[in-house]
């Protein structure tokens, strides 16, 4: 069974501030999503890695991916409070259309 | 564009009572999935469909039913809801299904049980 863990769940940093978000997964999978959720609302789709060593960068967000170690990390650079939002990793099962979701980081970035 | 809809947006049942979420999607997406998404929590696979006529159980499938008798449309129904059915139900749709096509999600079903 494929398990899905981030830490830390809960994250509160300043403006202009570095953290990195950690994702870990279980068993193997080459495929790792990144959404953005805002409070009652909907899941955006932040990143999308498909391959060991992917990286993509959007703004002040950058998502990685190792599949050796079976870890993504989503690092935020210079936060705003506009990145303020609950963010969840999924991992995609090797054959099949599933995703295993993270119980989320729910992050605020305060003034 | 409207993407993935969901209907209602908000319901609240009473013990036993039966419903449908419904789900569209206009996307013309052959995969279309159900999750539900418990307070301070991630989401789980309830249902999913890989087409037309194709449905299986995801991880938590027990309570619900689903059917897809069309590409755009896959409701849930809920047969004798009980308090722990009281969720967020979120509907999502991809094009394949495969590697590098996020899920789509609907903006959400806000059920409550009493």
């Amino acid at each position: 069974e494929l398990k899905v863990e981030q830490n830390p769940l809960f994250l509160s940093m300043q403006e202009g501030k570095n953290y990195t978000i950690y994702c870990n997964y279980s068993t193997t999978s080459d495929r790792l999503y990144w959404y953005r959720q805002d409070p009652g609302k909907s899941l955006e789709s932040l990143f999308v890695l498909l391959s060991n060593g992917a990286v993509k960068q959007e703004g002040r967000l950058m998502a990685s991916l190792d599949t050796k170690a079976r870890l993504s990390t989503l690092h935020i650079t210079a936060a705003v409070h506009d990145l303020s939002a609950t963010y969840f990793c999924a991992v995609g099962e090797t054959s099949g259309s599933r995703l295993t979701f993270g119980e989320g980081t729910q992050l605020t970035v305060n003034p | 564009n409207a993407g993935v809809t969901q209907t209602p947006k908000f319901r609240i049942l009473k013990i036993g009572q039966s419903m449908t979420l419904q789900c569209a999607q206009d996307m013309n997406h052959n995969y279309m999935y159900w999750y539900r998404q418990d307070p301070g929590m991630g989401l789980k696979l309830i249902y999913y469909s890989v087409g037309a006529g194709i449905t299986d159980k995801g991880e938590v499938p027990n309570g619900y039913n689903v059917s897809r008798s069309t590409t755009e449309d896959f409701p849930l129904r809920l047969e004798l809801a009980a308090p722990s059915q009281t969720s967020v139900y979120f509907c999502a749709s991809s094009w394949t299904g495969l590697l590098n096509q996020p899920q789509h999600f609907g903006d959400g079903t806000r059920l409550s049980i009493l």
